[in-house]
């Protein structure tokens, strides 16, 4: 199975300043079809998760542009250029280029200093 | 309005059973290849199955395989997860996603819990 490693798990932030989180796999997140499925999911207090990001760097309509996710092979990064009070919660990498199973990481929480 | 609820979830004795519904209104679930996730309480996300768009082929994660049976009613528009011989670590919310061709997870049910207590 495909081991994803986020780091930090935890993550206080200060209003408007940047935060990263990092995804690293166990193994190349390249599918044989060339794309590489790797995706980024928020999931704030009491909610369903909610997609983010899909295949590295495509962003979901209505995801604010000041996140933005990079990377290849296997490390991956989300980022977010000016922290919001929204966007506290837990973040999530997942992949599904290895299958099954699906996998997540671990989860990262973002809390606001 | 495009959602996926879910129902079914409750208080069930170990190696009771249980049927999990999830409800699709503003597509048809027979376009899209379903998903069931759990999560335990404070806890992380896991994948536990996965139903092809056109029914013919299921997957599970092994530690439900041949305990839980993922199906779905395209007539009702409604997927479901039989579970059985339910044990306490499957307490968890469960979820239902859709994938659109392998963009997953783009929609999801607001989670139901189910938990495995005597």
């Amino acid at each position: 199975d495909v081991v994803l490693t986020q780091s930090p798990l935890s993550l206080p932030v200060t209003l408007g300043q940047p935060a990263s989180i990092s995804c690293r796999s166990s193994q190349s997140l390249v599918h044989s079809d060339g794309n590489t499925y790797l995706n980024w999911f928020q999931q704030r207090p009491g909610q369903s998760p909610r997609r983010l990001i899909y295949k590295v760097s495509n962003r979901d309509s209505g995801v604010p542009d000041r996140f933005s996710g990079s990377g290849s092979g296997t490390d991956f990064t989300l980022k977010i250029t000016r922290v919001e009070a929204e966007d506290v919660g837990v973040y999530y990498c997942m992949q599904n280029t290895h299958w099954p199973p699906y996998t997540f990481g671990q989860g990262t929480k973002l809390e606001i200093k | 309005e495009v959602q996926l609820v879910e129902s079914g979830g409750g208080l069930v004795q170990p190696g009771g059973s249980l049927r999990l519904s999830c409800a699709a209104s503003g597509f048809t679930l027979g376009d899209y290849w379903m998903h069931w996730l759990r999560q335990p309480p404070g806890e992380g996300l896991m994948w536990i199955s996965v139903i092809r768009h056109d029914g013919t082929g299921t997957t599970y994660a092994d530690s439900v395989k041949g305990r839980f049976t993922i199906s779905r009613d395209t007539a009702k528009n409604t997927l479901y997860l039989q579970m059985n011989s339910l044990r306490a670590e499957d307490t968890a919310f469960y979820y239902c996603a859709r994938d659109a061709s392998a963009k997953p997870y783009d929609l999801w049910g607001q989670g139901t819990l189910v938990t495995v207590s005597s």
